[in-house]
Order: structure tokens, then C-alpha cells, then sequence
């Protein structure tokens, strides 16, 4: 089966750094994405994984680790513009890609 | 570039009728997927296009969904009957082989609310 799993719902404060986790098992992996979602709104593109590591852009980093299904989303230096929707996705093959329910993010001044 | 476009954005049905989305997707773009969002059930891929050829429909509920891609600019998914559970935001999005990663753009949705 396909199954990806992030918590429902966080809460950070401006200025803070979160960490956003994502543990995945599916029956096949070609790379892990994020994105992002505000209320209304469509997804939009943060972050690609391949390989095992971490992967920076400006204030938003993502990591990955093949071998325990495992994966997050890193925020830095929070702003109250970042509260939104962030869903892990994982292609499986031929572009195909399961989203995970995606995990609300609250940033409070 | 204009991104993905879909019609209506909007769309307020009684149980039974029939419904029609539409989706124009990126110039160029080889790839086409429609998915499924709501609060219980999250994002969910119904049936993705590539080069106008569905490839997988196995996320297609039912019988009373159909998605058609005739040509490399136009795609529709019709749900008839519609039923109140039908009801969600469905997203058109699109992505191309050539890109260096498999992003895929969206669009802004059609938000069904089935009476």
C-alpha cells in the first residue's frame, strides 16, 4: 500500500525555525517533494529530494533519508506570510506522486 | 506564461446532474493529472494524462467520474450523476518531461458543491 504520514497541525512562533517531518512507505520512490499550500489557494513547488541529505534554499531546507522512509521540511527565521499548508508528496514512478494529508502550520507573532 | 487555467472556478449543482471541469494546462507540457482535495481525504490523484494518453485511472471513484484529454491543450473531467459527496475543490496540474525535476504546476481549482 501507499502510506505517507506528517502531523496534522503546528504551531511556531515568528522568528522561530520549525521542523515539519514526513515518513513515507510506498511501493515505489523516484524523489520526495514539498509544497506549499495557503488557504484557497493552489500547491505550489518548495523542495525536491533524490538523494539522502539536505537540500538549502534561503530560508527553507529539506532533508531525506531513503533507507528509513523518512524526510522534513526545515523553516528558518519564520514569518507570518510561511502559515499555510505543507505537503509531503512522493513520486512512485512514471510522475506519478501521493500526497500526504499535509500539516498546518500557525505562525503566532 | 499564463500557467494551468480551469473552468469554472466555481460550481454550485444539485444531486444529479451532470458536471464538466475544465483544464488547459502549461504550452508544452506532455503531462496532465487531475486530483481530488478535501478535509477528510487530503489531496488525492484521480487519473494523470501523458501526451494526451491516460496512463493511470485507478484513483477514479467510480463509474460516475470520466476524464477525457483530446487534444494537448484541453482536458475535462465530468462527474454525472453528481452526488453530495462529490463535492471538494478538484485541481488540474501539469509538468513536462523536459523539466531538470518532475515539478508539477497548478492550477487554482474548481471549488463543486453538489446540493
Amino acid at each position: 500500500g501507499q502510506n505517507i504520514d506528517q502531523p496534522t497541525e503546528m504551531t511556531a512562533t515568528e522568528g522561530a525555525i520549525v521542523q515539519i517531518n514526513c515518513t513515507y512507505q510506498t511501493s515505489g520512490f523516484n524523489g520526495l517533494f514539498w509544497y506549499q499550500q495557503h488557504a484557497g489557494e493552489a500547491p505550489t513547488f518548495l523542495s525536491y529530494n533524490v538523494l539522502d541529505g539536505l537540500e538549502e534554499k534561503g530560508r527553507f531546507s529539506s532533508f531525506l533519508s531513503r533507507s528509513k522512509g523518512y524526510s522534513y521540511l526545515l523553516l528558518k527565521e519564520l514569518q507570518m506570510k510561511d502559515s499555510a499548508s505543507y505537503l509531503c508528496a512522493v513520486e512512485t514512478g512514471g510522475f506519478k506522486t501521493i500526497f500526504g494529508a499535509g500539516t498546518r502550520l500557525f505562525v503566532k507573532a | 506564461d499564463a500557467g494551468v487555467i480551469q473552468s469554472p472556478r466555481h460550481e454550485v449543482t444539485e444531486m444529479g446532474q451532470e458536471v464538466t471541469l475544465r483544464c488547459k494546462p502549461i504550452s508544452g507540457h506532455d503531462y496532465l493529472f487531475w486530483y481530488r482535495q478535501t478535509m477528510m481525504r487530503g489531496l488525492e490523484l484521480l487519473i494523470y494524462f501523458n501526451n494526451n494518453v491516460p496512463i493511470d485511472d485507478s484513483g477514479m471513484p467510480e463509474d460516475r467520474f470520466s476524464a477525457k484529454m483530446p487534444n494537448a491543450s484541453f482536458s475535462t473531467l465530468k462527474i454525472q450523476p453528481s452526488e453530495p459527496r462529490d463535492s471538494a475543490v478538484y485541481f488540474c496540474a501539469s509538468s513536462s518531461s523536459g523539466l531538470a525535476v518532475e515539478t508539477q504546476y497548478f492550477g487554482p481549482g474548481t471549488r463543486l458543491l453538489v446540493l
